[in-house]
């Protein structure tokens, strides 16, 4: 089955750290390039980060840059997202999604496959 | 950054009714935008990409148009199960900005 399933959600503190991390199944993982996107509960879609299918290129929101990192392991069809020095305002649902396009076409991203998504709370 | 705006906020349409939804760039995209849909409780679907080319897939009552800084989704005869908020997203720049979302009920 074509799936992406997050883990590593979960309540921190203001401050804290977190990793999240997404396995990829079903598909060619190591074509595609990948994004982090949020969404605070009732609100928006926010692209947090995405990274190249080879990890050459990895970008970040500038409401994240220098707080969050992101990587992905091919070999275990992997990609994680590194949360430090969290807020308040970073409590959201943070979804896994796939890039649609492989073949560079396209300037960046839009995405084709989703997680479930998996909660971060920042409170204290 | 790229500023995603649609409108409206929110539309309540009966079932049957064609249905427009508007998303505005702060500056020209070409035809790199894609649409979402988010039923509750849901990740979002992809609906359309290159701001006309419908997914394989979905519904053709779901069309795109548009270029530069205007575009439009179209739901041509609403269906129940049309229940969602759909989304707009730039793919021309790395911030991949999203609109704000517009919520549609069935009257």
């Amino acid at each position: 089955e074509v799936q992406l399933l997050e883990s590593g959600g979960g309540l921190v503190q203001p401050g804290g750290s977190l990793r999240l991390s997404c396995v990829a199944s079903g598909f060619s993982f190591s074509g595609y390039g990948m994004s982090w996107v949020r969404q605070v509960p009732g609100k928006g879609l926010e692209a947090v980060s995405s990274i190249s299918a080879g990890s050459g290129n990895i970008f970040y929101a500038e409401s994240v840059k220098g707080r969050f990192t992101t990587s992905r392991d091919n070999s275990k069809n992997t990609m994680s997202l590194h949360l430090k020095t969290l807020r308040a305002e970073d409590t959201a649902l943070y979804y896994c999604a796939k890039a649609a396009d492989n073949t560079g076409s396209a300037p960046f991203y839009f995405f084709d496959l989703w997680g479930q998504g998996t909660l971060v709370t920042v409170s204290s | 950054d790229i500023q995603m705006t649609q409108s409206p906020s929110t539309l309540s349409a009966s079932v049957g009714d064609r249905v427009t939804i508007t998303c505005r760039a702060s500056q020209s995209i070409s035809t790199w935008l894609a649409w979402y849909q988010q039923k509750p409780g849901k990740a979002p679907k992809l609906l359309i990409y290159m701001a006309s080319s419908l997914k394989s897939g979905v519904p053709s009552r779901f069309s795109g148009s548009g270029s530069g800084t205007e575009f439009t989704l179209t739901i041509s005869s609403l269906q129940p199960d049309d229940l969602a908020t759909y989304y707009c997203q730039q793919y021309s720049s790395y911030s991949q900005t999203f609109g704000q979302g517009t919520k549609v009920d069935i009257k």
